[in-house]
């Protein structure tokens, strides 16, 4: 059984439309993160997260922003989507905060025509 | 800032032959360095992690070995098996980033017959 859902598995989506991207860790992890993996740049780190905290951010973008209702989710919603938004998206999470080994979920393939 | 070089590109290699995929990086702190593999369709996973009291790590008959003195994190395998074809990224986290991983750009390692 997969320990780090993703749903969905592949999402396509209009230009200027909205979409959130799921994510549940059952691994009992205080921190999660977001990665993007595109041709033009593999696993990219976008947000990371610890105890629904906001630890670090490196989207320059207001247009993605992670979102945390319980512990072992974090959400990801993009808005105003443009075709350079197509990637996969990676939710990982890890046990703790420093020098961790991340697991990471099967991905969200995003395209955006 | 933290940043990870490795051989990236398309690497092939004949069943049998050994496997060499290259690491330097840049860090402001003692770093931990890692190799995480990708097969196809799936989520990146762990395949070493650097030790902090110089041991060499292995798995799966890979093995890499953190030289300090020349930033290295190389990965080798003395014989290429066809199930090793997967993309392959050297990471890197420290102090400063703690469990943030920074990504080198990936290598695609085909192994033929």
């Amino acid at each position: 059984d997969p320990k780090i859902i993703q749903k969905p598995k592949y999402l396509v989506a209009v230009t200027g439309s909205e979409k959130i991207l799921i994510c549940e860790q059952y691994l009992g992890h205080n921190a999660m993160y977001w990665y993007r993996q595109s041709a033009k740049k593999p696993l990219e780190f976008m947000f990371s997260y610890s105890y629904q905290k906001l630890m670090d951010n490196q989207t320059a973008s207001s247009r993605f922003q992670p979102q945390s209702s319980k512990k072992n989710h974090l959400d990801l919603q993009i808005t105003a989507l443009k075709p350079d938004d197509s990637a996969t998206y990676f939710c990982a999470s890890s046990s703790g905060t420093t020098n961790e080994r991340l697991f990471f979920g099967h991905g969200t393939k995003l395209s955006v025509l | 800032g933290d940043s990870v070089t490795q051989t990236e590109g398309l690497v092939t290699l004949t069943e049998g032959l050994p496997v060499m995929l290259n690491c330097t990086y840049q860090s402001t702190y003692s770093p931990f360095l890692f190799w995480y593999v990708q097969h196809l369709n799936e989520a990146p996973k762990l395949l070493l992690k650097s030790f902090t009291d110089n041991k060499r790590p292995e798995h799966q008959g890979f093995h890499a070995t953190l030289h300090k003195s020349s930033s290295s994190f190389h990965l080798q395998k003395s014989s290429a098996q066809l199930s090793d074809s997967a993309l392959y990224y050297c990471a890197l986290s420290d102090q400063g980033t703690g469990s943030k991983l920074s990504f080198g750009k990936g290598a695609k390692l085909t192994v033929s017959p």
